[in-house]
């Protein structure tokens, strides 16, 4: 039973237009996380939610946003794609605890990603 | 500025045989690491996690090995087998609490039968 589930699998967007890409979990984690990963490179962290909060990494493009209207959907919006954004795109949950607990530490779950072409 | 290397983008081993993945850090705060696994077409998938504190973890075929002060970690499986063929990804974090992860760029496991 797929825990982390992102749609779609597969997105085809032009040049400029619009897209967002959704994921939802069953899991009732409080942190999710979207990742870009491009052809041999590694999973390159776009930004997260701690519960309503929204965390952006300082190297993340304002061409991409995130929302997060509930505890268990999160969606992706690249506002106006670029060729370089194709990607695949991996969502991941994790139950964070605070405070933290002594080297307790957080597994992040993954979906199986989207993988977007710009044309 | 890569901050978790994996200098081996495939590795090829013959069923039975031991599987060794390596992996290289630069941040020395680092302190908790994670080895994920990833088939095509699906996500990665957690295997076995490794604290500083310690400087091996075992989980059936699967052992890492921490070596801090050559910021260094590796996956052994034994013996391999088929279904391990795989992609490897490496994770690091630093700081209790801390929740987001560095990740590797993976390294392409082929179990050849």
């Amino acid at each position: 039973d797929a825990m982390v589930i992102q749609n779609p699998r597969y997105q085809v967007t032009q040049f400029g237009k619009p897209v967002t890409l959704s994921c939802s979990q069953t899991l009732n984690h409080n942190v999710m996380y979207w990742y870009q990963q491009k052809s041999s490179q590694a999973p390159k962290l776009l930004f997260h939610y701690y519960d309503k909060d929204f965390n952006n990494e300082a190297d993340t493009p304002d061409n991409f946003q995130s929302r997060r209207p509930n505890t268990s959907f999160c969606f992706l919006d690249i506002r106006s794609p670029g060729l370089g954004d194709a990607a695949m795109y991996l969502c991941a949950t994790s139950r964070v605890v605070t405070p933290p607990l002594f080297l307790a530490k957080n597994i992040q779950y993954f979906g199986a990603g989207t993988r977007l072409s710009v044309l | 500025d890569q901050q978790v290397k994996q200098n081996s983008p495939s590795l090829s081993v013959q069923e039975g045989r031991i599987s060794i993945l390596n992996c290289d850090y630069t941040n020395s705060m680092f302190d908790y690491f994670l080895w994920y696994k990833k088939y095509p077409a699906e996500g990665p998938t957690f295997l076995i996690s490794i604290s500083s504190i310690k400087d091996k973890n075992e989980d059936g075929r699967f052992t890492v090995f921490l070596n801090k002060s050559a910021k260094h970690l590796s996956l052994h499986i034994v013996p391999s087998q088929p279904g391990d063929s795989a992609v490897y990804f490496c994770a690091a974090s630093a700081g209790s609490g801390t929740y987001k992860y560095i990740f590797g760029t993976g390294t392409r496991l082929k179990v050849l039968a």
